[in-house]
């Protein structure tokens, strides 16, 4: 157990229609990071935020957002899903703040989404 | 375009025996490189990461080398044991800072 929680474990929903997922940090980790994974592409970096600032982007479509709460736990917001857009949502947690900074990322044990 | 390549995709290997799993990147500037197992439908796991000024990190029977010359990275497990059966990850991060970069894994399979 990483002690990175994530809810709901799964999720069916239809398409056109918006979700939520929530993700909550280890205790005393202040980043936040988004990942997809879908069959086709693979492990794909969403967006982090430290301290409820967003701090790096990675490959995220607009009709997602995320923000960071000040009791740090985070939210992935998908609007307008598309079939496209099933996959496993990971979120993973650190210390630190930067990509490029030598930070244990711990992940949780992911959000499925299945787009009808 | 950056690019992480992973191989081979899949691999099959009887439990006791060693083997080498391969990662190329393109990423540049480089900051760090990462290695992850992953269980099927579960979280990754970090198993090591290392800078450029590193050649070689061990986290138990995992070992992972580093070229920064020729952008080269491989993890090598030794003495395979059934729990070894995961995806292998690599994964690459930009010197600015605000880029992962994934390849697509190595699918080991460890057999009695």
């Amino acid at each position: 157990d990483s002690g990175v929680t994530q809810t709901p474990k799964h999720l069916i929903t239809a398409t056109g229609q918006r979700v939520t997922l929530r993700c909550s940090p280890r205790s005393g980790d202040l980043s936040v990071y988004w990942y997809q994974q879908s069959l086709d592409q693979g492990l794909q970096f969403l967006i982090q935020y430290y301290n409820g600032e967003e701090r790096a982007k990675g490959n995220i479509l607009e009709r997602f957002s995320a923000q960071q709460f000040p009791d740090l736990h985070s939210e992935l917001n998908l609007s307008s899903l598309e079939l496209g857009d099933s996959a496993l949502y990971f979120c993973a947690s650190s210390v630190g703040g930067g990509l490029s900074e030598l930070y244990e990322q711990y992940f949780g044990p992911g959000t499925r989404l299945t787009v009808t | 375009k950056n690019q992480v390549e992973q191989s081979p995709q899949s691999l099959i290997i009887l439990e006791g025996k060693n083997c080498t799993l391969q990662c190329n990147y393109t990423v540049s500037p480089f900051s760090n490189l990462r290695w992850y197992k992953q269980d099927t439908g579960r979280g990754p796991v970090s198993l090591t990461i290392m800078t450029f000024s590193e050649n070689t990190k061990s986290n138990g029977r995992y070992t992972a080398t580093l070229d920064a010359d020729t952008k080269q990275s491989s993890l090598h497990i030794t003495a395979s044991q059934l729990s070894d059966s995961a995806s292998y990850i690599c994964v690459v991060s930009e010197d600015a800072g605000n880029m992962l970069t994934f390849g697509g894994g190595t699918r080991l399979m460890v057999k009695p």
